[in-house]
């Protein structure tokens, strides 16, 4: 199974600040196959990007993605108050799904 | 729109066991897989079953393999978890979730319903 760690754990940044969230798998996978979600607190998970740089329906072009091999990341270049929340990546292969233990992005 | 909402959370003593469901509209169930995705408080998100769109192809995660079987009705368009010897690890929000045509990627989920295993 494919481990994928997140970094930081917490991110603490002000609104209208370009960041960049980190998913790191421990062994290299396909683009393809690597999703990022949000989740704000009482609610279910979002998708917002999949197949690594795709965006989702809805999903403001302030978010992308990119990497590959073993790194991947979720850049959002200016952030929104409604932005702060949790965010996942994902991973799917061999039958198996997997999600990284997440970044919070709280307002500083 | 897409609906799913999920139902039959709750308490339940160790050792016992539980059976959730997720009622769906707004969509052609028989058109996409289905999965269960759990979160214990606090936690982050683990994935728990997918079952094909008709039924033949199931996965299960490591930790609930033996123990919990996902099923689907097509006639009734709901999904189903049906879930034996629980433990206090299995205590979460269970989520049903709906893939991006096309992809493994959760495009729709519930709101999901809580399972608190405690005695």
């Amino acid at each position: 199974e494919v481990v994928l760690t997140q970094s930081p754990g917490t991110l603490s940044l002000s609104p209208g600040e370009r960041t960049t969230l980190s998913c790191r798998a421990s062994e290299s996978v396909s683009s393809n196959f690597l999703a990022w979600y949000q989740q704000k607190p009482g609610q279910a998970p979002r998708l917002l990007m999949y197949g690594a740089f795709s965006r989702a329906t809805g999903i403001p072009d302030r978010f992308s993605g990119s990497g590959s091999g073993t790194d991947f990341t979720l850049t959002i270049s200016r952030l929104e108050p409604e932005d702060f929340a949790v965010y996942y990546c994902q991973h799917y292969g061999n039958s198996q799904c997997t999600f990284g233990q997440g970044t919070k992005l709280e307002i500083k | 729109q897409v609906q799913l909402v999920e139902s039959g959370g709750g308490l339940v003593k160790p050792g016992g066991s539980l059976s959730l469901s997720c009622t769906t509209s707004g969509f052609t169930f028989s058109d996409f897989y289905m999965s269960w995705i759990r979160q214990a408080p606090g936690k982050g998100l683990e994935w728990v079953s997918s079952i094909s769109t008709s039924g033949a192809t199931i996965y299960y995660a490591d930790s609930v393999r033996g123990r919990f079987t996902i099923s689907r009705d097509n006639t009734k368009n709901s999904l189903s978890l049906q879930m034996i010897s629980l433990t206090a690890e299995d205590t979460a929000v269970y989520y049903c979730a709906r893939r991006l045509s096309g992809t493994q990627f959760f495009e729709y989920w519930g709101q999901g319903t809580l399972v608190t295993v405690s005695s």
